[in-house]
């Protein structure tokens, strides 16, 4: 079964930093592209970050470029996203999820910055 | 950046009813979108890929149409577990990948 299971998130501080995890299983990791993806309480999707398969090529969305660093390590099967000088509004649950057609998805995990 | 507008935002529908919600990209995206369905407190799941592909293990009930800037999906007859929130996605020219704003599908 392929599955995605984000970790990592919980309350921080404005200012603070976090590391997200995705933990991939049942496929091959490192022939997919990924992305992060978050969701404001009660709000839509927004698309934040996107990987290559080897990591080579990498980009952002404006609202966290210069803050956010994705990666990944494909030996170990994940997905990782850095996020530093957190801001209120990046309070949201975040998703990873697989390939340039965003399927599957994790579950999320829930990011509060207060 | 391309710019995916979701029509309408909301919806009140009975089941059996048939429901349509479209997405207009702000240029030319060929087939390059997918629909996804959310359900409170879960995952996105994707329904339909290249505009147009039933995922394996959707109902055949969803379908979806268009090329280019418009798309639509379709819900032949609603069903109780249908009512969920969809979302459009393009990934025709990116950064930044973009969703539509979603449609939320209530209960009338």
């Amino acid at each position: 079964e392929v599955r995605l299971e984000e970790s990592g998130g919980g309350l921080v501080r404005p200012g603070g930093s976090l590391r997200l995890s995705c933990a991939a299983s049942g496929f091959s990791f490192s022939s997919f592209e990924m992305n992060w993806v978050r969701q404001a309480p009660g709000k839509g999707l927004e698309w934040i970050a996107y990987t290559s398969s080897t990591g080579e090529t990498i980009y952002y969305a404006d609202s966290v470029k210069g803050r956010f660093t994705i990666s990944r390590d494909n030996a170990k099967n994940s997905l990782y996203l850095q996020m530093r000088n957190l801001r209120v509004e990046d309070t949201a649950f975040y998703f990873c999820a697989r390939g340039i057609g965003f399927d599957p998805w994790g579950q999320g995990t829930l990011v509060t910055v207060s | 950046d391309i710019q995916m507008t979701q029509s309408p935002s909301s919806l009140s529908a009975s089941v059996g009813d048939r429901v349509t919600i479209t997405c207009r990209a702000s240029q030319d995206i060929r087939n390059d979108l997918g629909w996804y369905q959310q359900k409170p407190g879960k995952a996105p799941k994707r329904l339909i890929h290249g505009a147009s592909n039933l995922q394996s293990g959707v109902p055949s009930r969803f379908s979806g149409s268009g090329s280019g800037t418009e798309f639509t999906l379709t819900i032949s007859s609603l069903q109780p577990e249908d009512f969920a929130t969809y979302f459009c996605l393009q990934h025709n020219n990116y950064p930044p990948l973009t969703f539509g704003g979603g449609t939320k599908v209530e209960i009338k």
